[in-house]
């Protein structure tokens, strides 16, 4: 049980365009998502959190207007990368948790972005 | 606030050897605490999680992590390693009161030698 899944894996875009990733909880009814940017051989650092239907609540110095957050229903929330840069090339993992006591998340196999 | 140290970012061991990977917390309520293992290009993987209760846990995989509240740690241990385990092994710890805060350690890689 407890499986996310993330689509796609990898995408290459252009400078400039938007990119959404998806993140599907598809066994369970997920309260909370989060969504995570890796970087090269370092650890996960905390983008954002969205709970279903409520506005996503994002950590200081993450633009929430270049990384948009939906969460539209207890199984679904994604991550769009609006007017990419190359900077913004990255490892995005979501996960996923649901409602108490249910403490451990749940990751997805991350998506890998590259913008060139 | 909580924070993560994993000493030792590269662990080498010989297949069949201990595994021993470090992790020291700092928290100021009680933690709740998990190791995650993270294989290439791929998602984390809950092994294991200490939240109340029994301070020995065990996971999958033949992982089990202790907690100790005198020496802030939870350190993971397999008795022997198989070659399958190679990969990056992330501590965790968030509060029981905010259960959105993971505070991730930099990650232990792992390497198994045949």
């Amino acid at each position: 049980g407890a499986v996310v899944s993330q689509h796609p894996s990898r995408v290459i875009c252009k400078s400039g365009t938007s990119v959404k990733i998806e993140c599907r909880s598809l066994d369970f009814q997920a309260t909370t998502m989060f969504w995570y940017r890796q970087f090269p051989k370092q650890s996960l650092m905390l983008m954002a959190t969205s709970n279903e239907g409520s506005k996503a609540t994002y950590e200081q110095g993450v633009e929430k207007d270049k990384f948009l957050i939906n969460h539209a229903s207890l199984t679904l929330s994604t991550l769009t990368v609006t007017s990419a840069h190359p900077e913004d090339s990255s490892f995005y993992i979501c996960s996923a948790r649901g409602a108490p006591p249910y403490y451990e998340q749940y990751f997805g196999p991350g998506t890998r972005l590259t913008v060139t | 606030a909580q924070s993560v140290t994993q000493l030792g970012s590269h662990v080498s061991v010989s297949e069949g050897a201990l595994v021993l990977l470090r992790c020291n917390y700092s928290s100021s309520v009680p933690p709740y605490l998990f190791w995650y293992v993270q294989y290439p290009n791929q998602g984390l993987q809950l092994l294991l999680k200490y939240t109340t209760g029994a301070t020995l846990v065990k996971g999958i995989n033949g992982f089990e992590a202790e907690f100790k509240k005198s020496e802030t740690s939870f350190h993971l241990t397999k008795p022997s390693a198989h070659m399958s385990d190679a990969a990056e092994y992330f501590c965790a710890v968030s509060d029981g009161r905010n259960f959105n805060k993971f505070y991730f350690g930099s990650g232990t890689k792992l390497n198994v030698k045949p």
